[in-house]
């Protein structure tokens, strides 16, 4: 089982729509986590960082529940930009970076 | 400002030949990371640097992978007698120090081998 696991989609919205992204990590010593997004053949971009409390940045809200070891990324009023695929990511031990392996996401006109 | 920079943009090289990584991190960034990412994967973390401390090289795949950073800034990553499964973008990312800060990626180098 991987340490982070992200349902892999694609999830195909039209746009407009709310769409939600889900992620699971493993390991409790887990300390900072974030969600970026990736386009095709493109880097990595941070899109959030993800605090127990939830915090929201235009139409993205990103939530934490240490408890059940969950992230969630809530995208509302999806746009043909947001397509990318999403990543979900863990840091523990002060640096040890694990990346989930991504859910793609299409939004169609 | 000037981003996480990395050169090659691309590299094409035949099998047992090796290969040398850079990566320029964003000024004032002590913390750098190298990361994999093959067809279709998710990044694999490689290494890590903080400021002028010991690195942390548990991600590294094989002993023909080395990295090493001068002067707390540029890093190389080097790969030696190269195998068709290096095949990969070589990320490179910074941040301001370590943990909870995000991290800033570079474009990474497309490595090819034949």
């Amino acid at each position: 089982r991987k340490e982070v696991e992200q349902d892999p989609g694609p999830f195909n919205v039209p746009e407009g729509a709310t769409v939600a992204f889900n992620c699971t990590y493993s390991n409790s010593a887990s300390q900072s986590f974030f969600w970026y997004r990736q386009d095709c053949r493109k880097e990595p971009k941070l899109l959030m960082s993800v605090y127990s409390s939830g915090n929201e940045d235009g139409r993205f809200t990103a939530q934490l529940n240490r408890a059940s070891q969950y992230i969630s990324l809530l995208i509302r009023d999806s746009k043909l930009s947001d397509s990318a695929t999403y990543l979900c990511v863990v840091i523990r031990g002060g640096f040890k970076t694990i990346f989930g392996a991504g859910t793609r996401l299409f939004v169609k006109a | 400002g000037a981003g996480v920079s990395q050169s090659p943009s691309n590299k094409v090289t035949e099998k047992g030949k090796d290969v040398e990584l850079r990566c320029d991190p964003i000024s004032g960034h002590t913390a750098l990371y190298w990361y994999r990412q093959s067809l279709g994967q998710g990044l694999e973390f490689l290494i890590y640097f903080q400021g002028n401390s010991a690195p942390d090289k548990s991600g590294l795949p094989s002993d023909r992978f080395s990295a090493e950073r001068t002067g707390g800034s540029v890093s190389t990553l080097t790969i030696q007698r190269t195998q068709q499964e290096d095949s990969a973008v070589y990320l490179c990312a910074s941040s301001l120090g370590a943990g909870n800060q995000p991290q800033h990626f570079g474009d990474g180098t497309r490595l090819s081998i034949l």
